[in-house]
């Protein structure tokens, strides 16, 4: 099976502007988590969703938000983008509430 | 919340060195998960072991659970070992944090 891929990888953008990250699970995975990852904080989850549902959501403001689609594919969007935004978004996927597997990440720097 | 603690921060090892890595946990845990991190940011599954002892060529890991602990072991260790460990627990009945991650122990292996 193909593993959880990401895209972009890197990313480039200025204060002000929002973004758009895209995560595909495995196949047969019907559960999205993303987490945040930063020097000075560590991995900080984000928000998970299930079957197109959000079913859980961590403690970031409302810039940050995702969406499911039917086929389980997932983006994150953060718009307004601020320069404490800069880091390594990494998104897992799981068959449930169970053992999380993790793409590589998308990089994001914020001028 | 719960609190989880890895130690040490980091460690340097001469390659063929034997090594253990600690994580605690404050609370009660559903499940525990050990990742290795590459130099490119993917998170890589080692071991899920809520409890018990598993063992995958030179790695094995125990988590006892009633004690809150989990140990890594890396045996004869090799410079492809370098990179950070981290180790994760969902909670039972979790609410918004499905994985809590701790921050981790950075390891360098040299020949």
């Amino acid at each position: 099976k193909a593993g959880v891929t990401q895209t972009p990888r890197y990313l480039i953008k200025t204060r002000g502007q929002q973004v758009t990250l895209s995560c595909s699970p495995i196949s047969g995975h019907r559960s999205v988590s993303w987490y945040q990852q930063t020097p000075g904080q560590g991995l900080q989850f984000l928000f998970e969703y299930f079957s197109e549902t959000q079913r859980n959501k961590g403690n970031f403001p409302g810039r940050f938000s995702g969406r499911q689609f039917s086929n389980s594919r997932s983006e994150m969007n953060v718009s307004t983008l601020e320069l404490g935004d800069s880091a390594l978004y990494l998104c897992a996927s799981s068959l449930g509430q169970e053992k999380q597997f993790f793409g590589p990440g998308t990089r994001l720097t914020v001028l | 919340g719960i609190q989880v603690e890895q130690s040490p921060p980091d460690l340097i090892l001469q390659e063929g060195a034997n090594s253990t890595l600690r994580c605690n946990f404050s609370d009660s845990v559903n499940n525990l998960q050990w990742f290795h991190q590459n130099p490119w940011g993917q998170l890589i599954n080692l071991f899920y072991i809520p409890s018990g002892t598993k063992q995958n060529g030179r790695l094995s890991a125990t988590t006892v659970a009633t004690e809150r602990y989990s140990l890594l072991y890396i045996s004869s260790s090799q410079t492809t070992d370098s990179g950070v460990y981290f180790c994760a627990v969902d909670l039972p009945n979790s609410g918004n944090t499905p994985l809590v991650f701790g921050k981790g122990t950075r390891l360098s292996v040299i020949a």
